[in-house]
């Protein structure tokens, strides 16, 4: 099944201690992404990659960090999570960005992160 | 002025009613319009491209205007089914290609 499978889907944890959220593709996408989700903001890129070792910053990067070494994984970290950092946080892919027949995005479940 | 600006709702319509949700988007160069649905906390789902000459899905209709900058979602024969919140998303050349996600309309649909 093509699916974008993330990992948790909860997490509370408290400021300061490092995490990282996993992110994983089987549909052989080139483009990933992460976004966050807050009341009344709607859904805000955080980072996004076009393909392996390519990463670029989105609209709301400060605070994370991403790494693009196989193309179906796209972790997120949070070295120093603070609280301003609750939200939930969406993974998603889709092939080759241009094919404008093939611009639907695949969202993972999400993961709802409490940072205390 | 957000880049995509949607009535956040929520819209409380009885079952069998038609309703609309419009959309206005503030960048002229956008290239790419979707309707995608969300239910409550869960993942967004694309629900629908839309087509400069207007497109249909079954009970969904979505419209763009250039001209005026605005995109629109008509639902007909609303279904208890249909209760979601609808994001209006805009793509941009270059930069990624970068969608804009509006901040959704809430639609309950009620017996």
């Amino acid at each position: 099944e093509a699916q974008v499978t993330q990992n948790p889907r909860y997490l509370i944890t408290v400021t300061g201690k490092k995490l990282t959220v996993t992110c994983s593709q089987n549909m052989n996408h080139e483009y990933m992404s992460w976004y966050r989700q807050d009341p009344g903001l709607g859904l805000r890129q955080i980072y996004y990659s076009m393909n392996v070792e390519v990463t670029d910053k989105g609209d709301v990067p400060e605070g994370y960090k991403v790494s693009r070494k196989e193309k179906r994984n796209f972790p997120l970290i949070l070295e120093s999570p603070s609280p301003n950092q609750t939200s939930l946080y969406f993974c998603a892919s889709r092939t080759r960005v241009g094919i404008a027949a093939n611009e639907k995005l695949f969202f993972g479940s999400g993961t709802q992160l409490s940072v205390l | 002025r957000k880049e995509v600006e949607q009535d956040p709702g929520p819209f409380n319509v009885p079952e069998g009613a038609t309703v609309a949700f419009n959309c206005t988007y503030s960048n002229s160069a956008s290239q790419s319009f979707f309707w995608y649905r969300q239910d409550c906390r869960k993942e967004p789902k694309l629900l629908m491209s839309v087509y400069s000459s207007g497109n249909e899905d079954g009970r969904f209709t979505a419209q763009l205007n250039r001209a005026s900058q605005y995109i629109s979602l008509l639902i007909r024969d609303s279904k208890l089914s249909d209760s979601a919140t609808y994001l209006c998303v805009v793509r941009l050349t270059g930069g990624g290609n970068k969608l804009t996600f509006g901040t959704g309309t809430q639609l309950k649909v009620e017996l």
